[in-house]
């Protein structure tokens, strides 16, 4: 599976968008990227995940670059419980060892009021 | 239950002594995850049961770690004669559907803090 690069810390007030951004240059075509996050002393959550579109759900955006090299993970209106450690994962769509979520350090973003 | 249950929530042990984790994972999920997050870092995979059966336990570091899930429901992380670099944070998790499903998404516990003194 494709590596992927986080910085390790961010900032962000409390009500404004938080923009998290992650580069997988080495990604396949047939690699989804996927994000979770993890709030302190909880176990990862699901967030999204797409493969070429652009994403939204309820929890937030997904903005792929149309080479596929990196993307970012959009909180339209970051709260104090978004303060969280972010994960940017590429799996394998299928076959092989996809299952094996590869976490790496990930992003600590931290809402500020 | 809501989601994926962990037991206990804190386990002090003694180097050397024998400790077994519990997962109820949700309810109806065939697959199961054992992962193990140590301080400052991302979790690292374990095991991984399809049913009853572990499908793939490449991640296991040693003999000494061994993983069950009789019923195919609950499961239960087994570490043997504990050492203090066993120390983190094991944590289960649960899905659905089956690895390769393009909409697959894990559920996590929140996992059990071990510490070997």
């Amino acid at each position: 599976d494709a590596k992927t690069t986080q910085p390790p810390s961010m900032d962000c007030a409390e009500g404004r968008a938080a923009n998290l951004p992650c580069n997988h240059s080495t990604i396949s075509g047939n690699e989804y990227v996927y994000w979770y996050r993890q709030i302190h002393s909880q176990g990862p959550q699901y967030i999204i995940h797409g493969l070429k579109n652009n994403e939204t759900n309820e929890m937030a955006s997904l903005i792929i670059t149309e080479d596929r090299k990196s993307s970012t993970l959009i909180l339209p209106h970051a709260t104090l419980r978004d303060t969280a450690v972010y994960y940017c994962i590429v799996i394998r769509a299928s076959g092989g060892s996809n299952y094996k979520l590869t976490f790496g350090k990930g992003t600590l973003l931290t809402v500020n009021p | 239950g809501a989601g994926v249950s962990q037991t206990p929530s804190n386990k002090v042990t003694e180097k050397g002594k024998y400790v077994e984790l519990r997962c109820d994972p949700i309810s109806g999920h065939t697959a199961l995850y054992w992962y193990r997050q140590s301080l400052g870092q991302g979790p690292e995979f374990l095991i991984y049961f399809q049913g009853t059966g572990a499908a793939d336990d490449s991640g296991l570091p040693n003999d000494r770690f061994f993983a069950v899930r009789p019923e195919g429901s609950v499961s239960t992380l087994k570490i043997q004669r504990t050492e203090r670099g066993d120390s983190a944070v094991y944590l289960c998790a649960s899905s659905l559907t089956p690895p390769g499903h393009l909409n697959e998404k894990l559920f996590f516990g929140s996992g059990t803090q071990l510490s070997v003194l």
